[in-house]
């Protein structure tokens, strides 16, 4: 069975600095999608980033960026130039073939002023 | 425009009441999901809907009841529900088969079961 497993509850980081998310998985597929989403506290939850498993290259979306190590089956998200607004629960999530999402546990990030 | 909606924002129901939940989107997805959100956890999946056909249910119990009348909409039908369902329900759509699959969530419905 597929699970996702985010070890870090909760993590701060101060304001313009660099924080990093921990994601691990486990899955016998060879085909799937892994999805890092937001959710800020009574706010819709948002897509960050998303990364096909049959990409080498790391995605990237602004100060978002993601450490996909495939054979490790470990998909960290890193937050660059930390921001107020970035303050939220972060979920790591597993797609393969059946259209279900698996999601983590999620980490809660606090941004120090 | 990425945007699903979801009405109403809260929803306050006796355990005799019939409620029912509603979710819109105008992205052409072919799929759309209900979820329930527990405070502080992850979403659980309820139903997924695939081309206007029930695709998945998550052994949800009948209390809970889905219906999607077209491509756009998507309901929850809701009848002598527990206090113990008092929840954020979320729904989502996606294109569907063939494609990345990431899934666009709505704001929500949060409803409380007295």
């Amino acid at each position: 069975a597929q699970t996702v497993t985010q070890s870090q509850p909760e993590m701060s980081v101060q304001e313009a600095e660099t924080v990093t998310l921990s994601c691990t998985y486990d899955t016998s597929e060879s085909d799937y999608y892994l999805f890092w989403y937001k959710q800020p506290p009574s706010r819709q939850m948002i897509l960050v980033i998303r990364q096909e498993a049959y990409k080498q290259q790391n995605a990237t979306e602004n100060r978002f960026s993601v450490n996909f190590q495939k054979a490790a089956k470990s998909f960290s998200l890193k937050i660059s130039d930390s921001q107020l607004g970035d303050a939220a629960m972060y979920f790591c999530a597993y797609r393969y073939r059946d259209d279900k999402i698996i999601f983590g546990k999620g980490t809660r990030l606090h941004i120090l002023p | 425009d990425t945007e699903v909606t979801q009405t109403p924002k809260h929803l306050v129901m006796g355990m005799t009441n019939k409620k029912s939940l509603k979710c819109e989107q105008h992205m052409g997805h072919r799929a759309m999901y209900w979820y329930k959100q527990k405070a502080k956890k992850p979403p659980e999946l309820m139903f997924v809907y695939s081309y206007e056909k029930l695709s998945i249910n998550e052994s949800v119990p009948s209390r809970f009841s889905p219906e999607c009348p077209n491509s756009s909409l998507l309901n929850l039908h809701l009848h002598a529900l527990q206090p113990e369902d008092s929840a954020l329900y979320l729904c989502a759509s996606s294109q569907g088969p063939g494609t990345t699959y990431e899934q666009y969530f709505g704001p929500g419905t949060r409803l409380t079961v007295t």
